[in-house]
């Protein structure tokens, strides 16, 4: 079955410094992968995905990510964080075409320390 | 854009009564639309998989009597949460599936319902 996890449940990060997000999946096949991010009280942007190529993806607000297959990972990082980026952030994986449902990680607290 | 609404944002209602939400693609056609649920500090659980058209299909556990979904159409659906009780108070999300992106779900801002 398919299933994600985030082993960092907070994070505390000072601005300006650098953040990488964990993320390890497990999946038979090629996983479709997502990071979405949430503001408190609100619904889920989409920062980035992977479906194929290029194993280094760039998304929104300067975040990027990077899908290991030998590693069954894909850390999303930012090399500058600000303080708008205090969030919490979902790894998310789905199968892309069977059902396209996404199986969520249980989720990273970002703090940013001034 | 790929941007998606529900309303109401929020809902405070008295126990036994029944509460709809409905979510919206407003610049796009989505066949597809999810339902979920998240629990304080929690992450996403999937309640359902609504599609236009068709009978709703239920993740294991979720009462589809309860959680009554219609899609009626390609940019609307709508969950119906019969005879609420305090329990099921939470933070309701949906999103809709976008057919370009290759199954990128885009997400509405939520609605919390309060039973009282």
């Amino acid at each position: 079955a398919q299933s994600v996890t985030q082993p960092d449940i907070h994070i505390t990060v000072s601005e300006g410094a650098s953040l990488e997000l964990r993320c390890n999946y497990s999946y038979g096949a090629t996983p479709y992968l997502f990071w979405y991010v949430q503001s408190p009280g609100q619904g889920l942007q989409l920062l980035l995905k992977y479906f194929s190529g290029d194993t280094l993806v760039q998304g929104i607000k300067g975040f990027e990510a990077e899908f290991k297959r030998s590693q069954s990972s894909f850390n999303l990082r930012k090399p500058s964080v600000h303080w708008s980026d205090a969030a919490e952030y979902f790894c998310a994986v789905g199968d892309g075409g069977a059902t396209n449902k996404l199986i969520f990680g249980t989720g990273t607290l970002l703090a940013v320390q001034p | 854009g790929a941007v998606v609404s529900q309303h109401p944002s929020w809902v405070i209602c008295k126990s036994g009564t029944s509460v709809k939400i409905e979510c919206r693609s407003l610049d796009f056609q989505a066949t597809t639309m999810f339902w979920y649920r998240q629990f304080p500090k929690q992450s996403l659980m999937l309640m359902a998989t609504s599609n236009e058209g068709s009978k709703a299909t239920y993740e294991q556990g979720v009462e589809k009597d309860k959680f009554l979904i219609n899609h009626a159409s390609l940019t609307l659906s709508t969950l119906t949460v019969t005879s609420a009780h305090p329990e099921d108070s939470s933070f309701y999300i949906c999103s809709a599936l976008t057919l370009t992106q290759e199954g990128a779900q885009y997400f509405g801002p939520g609605t919390r319902l309060l039973v009282l």
